[in-house]
């Protein structure tokens, strides 16, 4: 069955240092990966995506992620990060296509900004 | 704003009650999702509806119900209700019926059972 891990439940960074966010999934095929945040009070935002192709993705806020799948992973990074990413970050994986748009989440990992 | 919205923002019942969430998806979408996300169990999908039809089913229990309408507007039904069914229950919403279409999340609805 599909799985995602998130092994960091909470990461504190100082504003401006650099950011990432680990994501390790399970899945028989090439899978579709997402990130995405959530901010308090607020629904989910897609930060980026990754389907195919390029294995370094872009995405809003200037948020990258790369795809390696040799280590089965995902992770998101931020080269500076900024007082206003502080908020919860969700990696997800998309099920197979016979189960609709079905995503599957990890556990999520909460940022915290320090001053 | 992502354009779904869900009423109502909050809601307390008792055990045993039944409560009824509603979703109105983005303008053009097809396709409804349901997640529920607690301490527990962390954030996991309900079902999905697309145009009107049920495309996708999770780990939803018998006690809850779900339906889109002909105006593609979405209810998730919950009944006896027990204490682990406070939640946030999230719907999304998407313009097709795969994983590749981006799903846009509402706000949320806190339910509280106490």
């Amino acid at each position: 069955a599909q799985s995602v891990t998130q092994p960091d439940i909470h990461i504190t960074v100082s504003e401006g240092a650099s950011l990432e966010l680990r994501c390790n999934y399970s899945y028989g095929a090439t899978p579709y990966l997402f990130w995405y945040v959530q901010s308090p009070g607020q629904g989910l935002q897609l930060l980026l995506k990754y389907f195919s192709g390029d294995t370094l993705v872009q995405g809003i806020k200037g948020f990258e992620a790369e795809f390696k799948r040799s280590q089965s992973s995902f992770n998101l990074r931020k080269p500076s990060v900024h007082w206003s990413d502080a908020a919860e970050y969700f990696c997800a994986v998309g099920a197979p296509s016979n189960q609709g748009g079905k995503l599957i989440f990890g556990q999520g990992t909460e940022l915290s900004v320090k001053p | 704003d992502s354009g779904v919205t869900q009423t109502p923002k909050h809601l307390i019942t008792a055990t045993g009650q039944r409560v009824t969430l509603r979703c109105s998806p983005r303008s053009g979408d097809l396709s409804v999702y349901w997640y529920q996300q607690s301490l527990d169990q962390g954030l996991q999908f309900l079902i999905q509806y697309y145009n009107g039809e049920e495309r996708a089913k999770g780990n939803i229990l018998e006690r809850f119900s779900a339906q889109q309408f002909p105006d593609l507007h979405s209810e998730l039904n919950l009944s006896s209700l027990e204490l682990g069914d406070s939640a946030l229950y999230f719907c999304a919403s998407s313009v097709g019926k795969g994983v590749t279409y981006e799903q846009y999340f509402g706000p949320g609805t806190r339910l509280t059972v106490t």
